[in-house]
């Protein structure tokens, strides 16, 4: 079955960039997405990508995707405090990473 | 109206207890699903509805039964669940079921004594 693999831990100062990477066994998915989840909290989508495109910007948040090598990565440009969260990779509605522990540091 | 709504936020039962978590969106999504998620790991699938049909039951233990009694609304009964089910539960919704993204709501706490 699809599986889906993240580095546990991202430690960075704020101001800096982030990159979140990720990658997945199956291709078949239609999207791949990319959530946040806070202490207590559920999960929040920050954004997705069509299987078919290799990059997606929004706001300070890009997403690259490389099908060839089944590579996600999440760069997070100028991250502030308020950004230290779980970050989740996902294939679909049922494959998750075990998510990455972003700390932004002051 | 954007979000969905988990009810209650906290629940705490006995082993003996029947209980039911509501869950509900506003948002014309035609496909809702239950998650459960344990402390530091990943949502884990449950079940899925998709036009209030049940489309997708993750070989769920039968302690837990959903319900979908119309487009908006998601229950999941709760009954004779064991100390391990103590969890996060989540419910979300997608306009479609291989929909561009998924709406989670704030989950319900559940601790099984």
């Amino acid at each position: 079955g699809e599986d889906v693999e993240q580095s546990l831990f991202l430690s960075v100062r704020e101001g800096d960039s982030s990159v979140i990477n990720c990658t997945y066994t199956d291709s078949s998915s239609t999207y791949l997405y990319w959530y946040k989840q806070e202490p207590g909290a559920g999960l929040q989508l920050l954004t997705y990508i069509f299987s078919n495109m290799d990059m997606k910007q929004d706001q300070r948040l890009t997403v690259l995707l490389n099908k060839k090598d089944k590579h996600l990565s999440l760069r997070i440009a100028d991250t502030q405090t308020g950004d230290s969260a779980i970050y989740f990779c996902a294939a679909g509605k049922s494959t998750f990473g075990d998510g990455t522990t972003l700390t932004v540091k002051p | 109206d954007t979000e969905v709504t988990q009810t209650p936020k906290h629940l705490v039962m006995g082993m003996t207890n029947k209980k039911s978590l509501k869950c509900e969106q506003h948002m014309g999504h035609r496909a809702m699903y239950w998650y459960k998620q344990k402390a530091k790991k990943p949502p884990e699938l449950m079940f899925v509805y998709s036009y209030e049909k049940l489309s997708i039951n993750e070989s769920v233990p039968s302690r837990f039964s959903p319900e979908c009694p119309n487009s908006s609304l998601l229950n999941l009964h709760l009954h004779a669940l064991q100390p391990e089910d103590s969890a996060l539960y989540l419910c979300a919704s997608s306009q479609v079921e291989q929909g561009k993204g998924y709406t989670f709501g704030s989950g319900t706490r559940l601790t099984v004594v």
